[in-house]
């Protein structure tokens, strides 16, 4: 079974530039969620989504958005960008949460973001 | 908000020692915990996770961690590491069903052959 695809694996932009980056969940995931990365702050969580809505949101700026389409596929948005939005940009699928339970994400190899 | 604590920033050991990284976390309700591991030049992959039940779980490549929820921690372990462990591990939590993982700073396990 395939894992959780990313594209682009690595972007360069300039500051005031926006940027899309696109996952692809495994097969049969429906939840997505993405995450930044940068060796100050860590792994923080962005939003998840779920059939095409938000279900959850970080703490980041307004610039930071996202969406899901019918396939379960998602896109992250970031607009304006500035020197701080350099990292790793992970995303994250999970198949529907277990009953009584939690779910398991699984985690793609991200999309390295260098802003200039 | 939920926290996480990970105190060891970076543990060295030579090959067969035995590990424990520490893993302390903050939230009042019902948890999910979660260990992932990175290793070098590849993407996160999950290790073990507790959802509920026995308070001690096992994970891939002879990792343990023991939940104790009066001490609010998550402790790793392994009894005897190899070269091949070299990675950094990241505990995580998150509100029982929900996906937003809260990350500690990860620690940075360096084995020495």
């Amino acid at each position: 079974k395939a894992g959780v695809t990313q594209t682009p694996r690595y972007l360069i932009k300039t500051r005031g530039q926006q940027v899309t980056l696109s996952c692809s969940p495994i097969s049969g995931h429906r939840s997505v969620s993405w995450y930044q990365q940068t060796p100050g702050q860590g792994l923080q969580f962005l939003f998840e989504y779920f059939s095409e809505t938000q279900r959850n949101k970080g703490n980041f700026p307004g610039r930071f958005s996202g969406r899901q389409f019918s396939n379960s596929r998602s896109e992250m948005n970031v607009s304006t960008l500035e020197l701080g939005d350099s990292a790793l940009y992970l995303c994250a699928s999970s198949l529907p949460r277990l009953a009584g339970g939690g779910n398991e994400q699984f985690f793609g190899p991200g999309t390295r973001l260098t802003v200039l | 908000a939920q926290s996480v604590s990970q105190h060891n920033h970076h543990v060295i050991l030579s090959e067969a020692a035995s590990l424990e990284l520490g893993c302390n976390y903050s939230y009042g309700g019902t948890v999910n915990l979660f260990w992932y591991v990175q290793y070098p030049g590849q993407h996160l992959q999950l290790l073990l996770k507790y959802f509920s039940g026995d308070p001690l779980v096992k994970g891939i490549k002879g990792f343990e961690a023991e939940f104790i929820k009066s001490k609010f921690s998550f402790n790793l372990r392994k009894p005897s590491v190899q070269w091949s462990d070299t990675a950094e591990y990241f505990c995580a939590v998150t509100a029982s069903g929900a996906n937003n993982l809260f990350f500690g700073t990860g620690t940075r396990l360096t084995v020495i052959p």
